[in-house]
């Protein structure tokens, strides 16, 4: 059971790349998230969505793109990537809405941007 | 504002020690907290989930307790392994935000358990 898979785990990208980060999961969870995890910050919420073809902005979403074309994957995309995106960014997914629900969360994907 | 607070933000502790880190919130209203542990290079795993009529609950040699009069709560490592080695991390539900997801997280304590 692999739960909630990110790829990719590593990237490095040059100011104004373009790149997309994909999660996956396979619990048949409605909800899923992207958030983004700093030194000495809780982690934040950028995107989330509620259901296939839905999304919605979370605490932090300027720059950012997502899409749920299916209901196991959750795309995260950066247009024109800057040094503030800089970050290890986790998807995470639970089954009803994490106010009751456990939220899985992937390995995690760090970005270098330089 | 909303907030959680963790303490202390790193504790360094000899194997087989006892330790118990602090999680204080502002957050309201209020449904639930947990406790994440999430190892180096991982993602957050659930340790355990607190509901504003629960005072105490144990999972293994974890035990959390939560005071909602006083918006605190804490966790208690009995007999520390090296494998406690980790950052464990408050997160606090704001229940009724209208903002499905909300969940409202500390910047977590960082535990190393040496030898």
């Amino acid at each position: 059971n692999a739960g909630v898979t990110q790829t990719p785990k590593f990237r490095v990208l040059k100011t104004g790349q373009s790149m997309t980060l994909l999660c996956a999961q396979d619990m048949n969870h409605e909800y899923m998230y992207w958030y983004r995890q700093d030194p000495g910050m809780g982690l934040r919420l950028i995107h989330y969505s509620v259901g296939e073809g839905t999304t919605a902005k979370g605490e932090v979403p300027d720059g950012y793109n997502v899409s749920r074309l299916k209901k196991q994957n959750f795309l995260l995309g950066l247009e024109s990537a800057a040094p503030s995106q800089t970050s290890v960014y986790f998807c995470a997914s639970s089954y009803s809405l994490p106010t009751g629900s456990e939220a899985f969360f992937g390995q995690g994907t760090r970005l270098t941007v330089v | 504002k909303n907030q959680v607070e963790q303490s202390p933000q790193s504790l360094i502790i000899l194997e087989g020690k006892n330790c118990t880190l602090q999680c204080n919130y502002t957050v309201s209203p209020f449904s639930n907290l947990r406790w994440y542990k999430q190892d180096t290079g991982r993602g957050p795993v659930s340790l355990t989930i607190m509901t504003f009529s629960e005072n105490t609950k144990s999972n293994g040699r974890y035990t959390a307790t939560l005071d909602a009069d006083t918006k605190q709560s804490s966790l208690h490592i009995t007999a520390s392994q090296l494998s406690d080695s980790a950052s464990y991390i408050c997160v606090v539900n704001n229940k009724g935000s209208g903002n499905t997801g909300k969940l409202i997280f500390g910047q977590g304590t960082t535990l190393q358990v040496k030898p």
